[in-house]
């Protein structure tokens, strides 16, 4: 069974400040997502990751993926105000047929001004 | 714009009567996904198609079931609905040509059972 580890699951921080949002899998996978969601809103695609040592920045964003350590990092430079948002981690289980997606419970991130 | 609309959009529904989500996409996509959103669960997959009449289930499918009839239109049935159904259901679709494609998804159905 494909495992989805995010943390932190909740993170307040204050504009301008760094930090980097972690997902773990447990199992291996042809590529991991990452999606936003605003609060009473659908998902957002944000970045896919296909291949180990894949890197993607859009703004002051940035994710990373190391599929040895079936690690991916979402790294938030400079943060303002309207990146607050839940974060998803997702990844698809190679098991064949249409494949699902396996999410992370997510990571609900304040910045305050 | 993802192109998929979900209806209806909120309902409130009793405990033990059907109840039907629609997904409607408009470009001809062959994967379609059903999901549901709970809080501290993240988002579980419950079933899914790879065409007309081709469907599986997901992680959590028990009290759902499924039809696909059009390629347009995915149909989420709960045929007895429990307050433990009570949550935000997700369409999504795949558009690409591999299912393991980027997943775009629709605005929620918020279901309420009582």
């Amino acid at each position: 069974e494909l495992k989805v580890e995010q943390n932190p699951l909740f993170l307040s921080m204050q504009e301008g400040k760094n930090y980097t949002i972690y997902c773990n899998y447990s199992t291996t996978s042809d590529r991991l997502y990452w999606y936003r969601q605003d609060p009473g809103k659908s998902l957002e695609s944000l970045f896919v990751l296909l291949s180990n040592g894949a890197v993607k920045q859009e703004g002051r964003l940035m994710a990373s993926l190391d599929t040895k350590a079936r690690l991916s990092t979402l790294h938030i430079t400079a943060a303002v105000h309207d990146l607050s948002a839940t974060y998803f981690c997702a990844v698809v289980y190679s098991g064949g047929g249409a494949d699902g997606l396996t999410f992370g419970k997510g990571t609900h991130l304040i910045i305050q001004p | 714009d993802a192109g998929i609309t979900q209806s209806p959009r909120h309902k409130v529904t009793e405990t033990g009567t059907p109840v039907t989500l629609r997904c409607h996409q408009t470009e001809n996509h062959r994967y379609m996904y059903w999901y549901r959103q709970d809080p501290g669960h993240g988002l579980r997959l419950i079933h899914y198609s790879y065409g007309v009449k081709d469907t599986d289930k997901g992680e959590v499918s028990d009290g759902y079931s499924v039809s696909r009839s059009k390629t347009e239109d995915f149909l989420l049935t709960l045929e007895s609905a429990t307050s433990s159904q009570t949550s935000v259901y997700f369409c999504a679709i795949s558009k690409g040509l591999e299912s393991t494609d980027t997943q775009y998804f629709g605005p929620g159905t918020r279901l309420t059972v009582l």
